[in-house]
């Protein structure tokens, strides 16, 4: 596609519900990252993916996140049992590749909602 | 690890006045340096960036500066717009390494521009 796809843009859940997100990213990127929003702050990092291995975890808040990347391009981000403090938009970007330092292009987000 | 503060988290200007955002970063191994804007709504998207070999660099309104020694960067718009009002965040990354650049983000400045 023309850019980053996220989906669902929105999604409102119970308390203790598992939820999925998912990210397209550019066609031909190799390099996929995910952020998370919270209300009026930055974007905290959460998890780096290269192709379909994930060299960098080290963002994840806890063992109730996970994430996973397939055919090196769809990735989803699964957050079991979740809370309220789970709230945010979830970001997610793409670049061409990982090396480099080059422009990571950003989807729309994910406003996720626990009530 | 890296860490990036940004000032202020609130500016309000004038139409045609002058915008400075200023950011500092710890790691000084850093040398990709990023400032993306992000509207009610959307992603952030990369507005200027800016490589540790140069000090300044300018497109149209936007210029950004880094002093690598003092390890701070900052983003200057001039003839201030409506359009230009937005959260804008600054980002610093290096090479790790298993070879990608991992974006830090500041916390946001909100650019109110008033008519």
């Amino acid at each position: 596609g023309a850019g980053v796809s996220q989906s669902p843009s929105n999604k409102v859940t119970e308390k203790g519900k598992d939820v999925e997100l998912r990210c397209d990213p550019i066609s031909g990127h190799t390099a996929l990252y995910w952020y998370r929003q919270s209300l009026g702050q930055g974007l905290e990092f959460l998890i780096y993916f290269q192709g379909n291995s994930a060299p960098d975890k080290s963002g994840l808040p806890s063992d109730r996140f996970s994430a996973e990347r397939t055919g090196g391009s769809v990735s989803t981000l699964t957050i079991q049992r979740t809370q309220q403090e789970d709230s945010a938009v979830y970001l997610c970007a793409s670049s061409p590749r990982g090396a480099s330092n080059t422009e990571a292009f950003f989807g729309q987000g994910t406003r996720l909602t626990v009530v | 690890g890296e860490n990036v503060e940004q000032h202020p988290s609130t500016l309000s200007v004038q139409e045609g006045d002058s915008a400075v955002i200023k950011c500092t970063y710890s790691d000084s191994a850093s040398n990709y340096f990023p400032w993306y804007k992000q509207e009610l709504g959307k992603g952030p998207q990369l507005i200027i960036d800016i490589r540790s070999n140069v000090g300044e660099k300018k497109d149209q309104r936007i210029a950004v500066t880094l002093n690598k020694t003092a390890k701070h960067f900052s983003l200057h718009i001039t003839e201030t717009q409506p359009e230009d009002s937005a959260v804008y965040f600054c980002a610093a990354s290096g090479l790790f390494s298993g070879g990608y650049n991992k974006l830090i983000f500041g916390a946001g400045t909100r650019l109110a521009v008033h008519p």
